[in-house]
């Protein structure tokens, strides 16, 4: 079965500093790679996503992932965080017949002043 | 704009009820699921759905069940809601194929608390 691990439960990092979210997923087929973002009393959000072609993809909000096969990886990075970044961030394989999503537990990033 | 949309954000029920959960879209997508999201957990499978009245179990189904009786509608059912159902529900769905480009929608989750 294919599985999400998200290496960090907590990132704390100060404003205008760069982070990285890291994400590993097991699988023994092609996937889908999806980073989704969950802010306070909402619901998710997709901040970005691999199909095919070019391995760095770029999202919104200044997000950006890089696939990276032979680590079977999908870190998320940002150079520049912003207190608004605060949020709960969750990494996604799609896998199999009828697109369902298999999550990772989550990384809550906490941005500090 | 596609519109996942879940009847009920905040219920408190009691132990042992029947609880409904409700999810609609209207986009006319043939895949929909319910995820339920825990602290430390993620969002995890409890059913999905690829056509009317056709289910299958995602990895934790038990003490739940679905109904799909029309294609926009995918409810969730708890038979007997016991307190370790006490969670946020969300609800998704998609159009499946390759025109789908893969976009999951969510719906804005449903808050149960069972006392």
């Amino acid at each position: 079965a294919q599985s999400v691990t998200q290496l960090d439960s907590q990132v704390p990092v100060f404003e205008e500093a760069p982070v990285e979210l890291r994400c590993n997923y097991s699988s023994s087929v092609s996937v889908y790679l999806f980073w989704y973002v969950q802010y306070p009393n909402q619901g998710l959000q997709l901040l970005l996503k691999y199909l095919s072609g070019s391995t760095l993809v770029k999202g919104i909000n200044g997000f950006e992932a890089e696939f990276n096969k032979s680590q079977t990886s999908f870190h998320l990075r940002k150079p520049s965080v912003h207190i608004s970044d605060t949020a709960e961030y969750f990494c996604a394989v799609s896998v199999g017949y009828g697109n369902k999503l298999v999550f990772g537990a989550g990384t809550i990033l906490r941005v500090k002043s | 704009d596609v519109k996942v949309t879940q009847s009920s954000r905040y219920l408190v029920k009691r132990t042992g009820e029947k609880v409904f959960l409700e999810c609609v879209q209207d986009m006319d997508h043939e895949n929909m699921f319910w995820y339920r999201q825990d602290p430390g957990l993620g969002l995890r499978l409890i059913y999905f759905s690829y056509d009317v009245k056709m289910k299958e179990k995602g990895d934790i189904p038990e003490g739940y069940s679905v109904s799909r009786e029309k294609k926009e509608r995918f409810s969730l059912i708890l038979e007997s809601a016991s307190t370790n159902q006490t969670s946020m529900y969300l609800c998704a769905s998609i159009l499946r194929g390759a025109l789908s480009g893969n976009t999951i929608y969510f719906g804005e989750g449903s808050w149960l608390t069972v006392v």
